[in-house]
């Protein structure tokens, strides 16, 4: 298995352009999210998905969308870059356990620089 | 809303012990623990869920108290290889399906 894997690893943006940053999961998860993670603020939830056709907002979603067309894939899109959404990004999935997330397998994420 | 964790920092020495805690501003349904090492992603280590139920390493140990909405993970007789950023995180409720982390405690062992 290959686990979670995200393409690219790294990327420049110029502001105002848009990109859509990759996610696939090999695991037959139901859960995948995305975080964000910025020195000293942790990892912060942007949006996260149940299941195939189904999404929903994290903590800073704004500027930021997603779909979930299948249970393996999970992209989240840039719409107009700034310079703000400089961060390194992380996709994660998971099965469920009573109901919740059971352990998170996150892939090795993405390093966006916005100029 | 974010968990909240302390310390922020701790520097240990090889084989001593360390708590670090998480808690919460909302009733807790789940508590998650994850260690990241820089330039890397996170790890799972552990979950705990209301009712007391565990599940994860076999050399770190937690504490769920739900009454008080916190949890405190244990690592005892540090490694060198303990070192790294630990992040709780959490659910607040059965079904919600929104895992938010806190900030993070950084742990640095040495020799």
């Amino acid at each position: 298995n290959a686990g979670v894997t995200q393409t690219p690893k790294f990327q420049v943006l110029k502001t105002g352009q848009s990109m859509t940053l990759q996610c696939a999961q090999d695991m037959n998860h139901e859960y995948m999210s995305w975080y964000r993670q910025d020195p000293g603020m942790g990892l912060r939830l942007i949006h996260y998905s149940v299941g195939a056709g189904i999404t929903d907002q994290g903590e800073v979603p704004n500027g930021y969308n997603v779909s979930r067309s299948t249970t393996e894939d999970f992209p989240l899109r840039l719409l107009s870059a700034a310079p703000s959404q400089t961060s390194v990004y992380f996709c994660a999935s998971s099965s469920r356990v009573r109901g919740s997330y059971n352990e998170q397998f996150f892939g090795p994420g993405t390093r966006l620089t916005v100029l | 809303q974010q968990p909240v964790q302390s310390p922020q920092a701790v520097i240990l020495r090889e084989g001593e012990d360390a708590v670090i805690n998480c808690s919460s501003s909302k009733a807790l349904y789940s508590v998650h623990w994850y260690r990241q090492k820089h330039g890397e992603a996170p790890v799972f280590l552990m979950i705990l869920l209301k009712g007391g139920e565990q599940k994860g390493h076999e050399k770190i140990s937690a504490s769920f108290n739900e009454k008080k909405q916190q949890s405190s993970l244990y690592l005892t007789a540090s490694q060198l290889s303990y070192s790294g950023t630990y992040f709780c995180g959490s659910i607040s409720n059965f079904g919600n399906e929104k895992l938010t982390f806190g900030t993070g405690t950084r742990l640095t062992i040495i020799p």
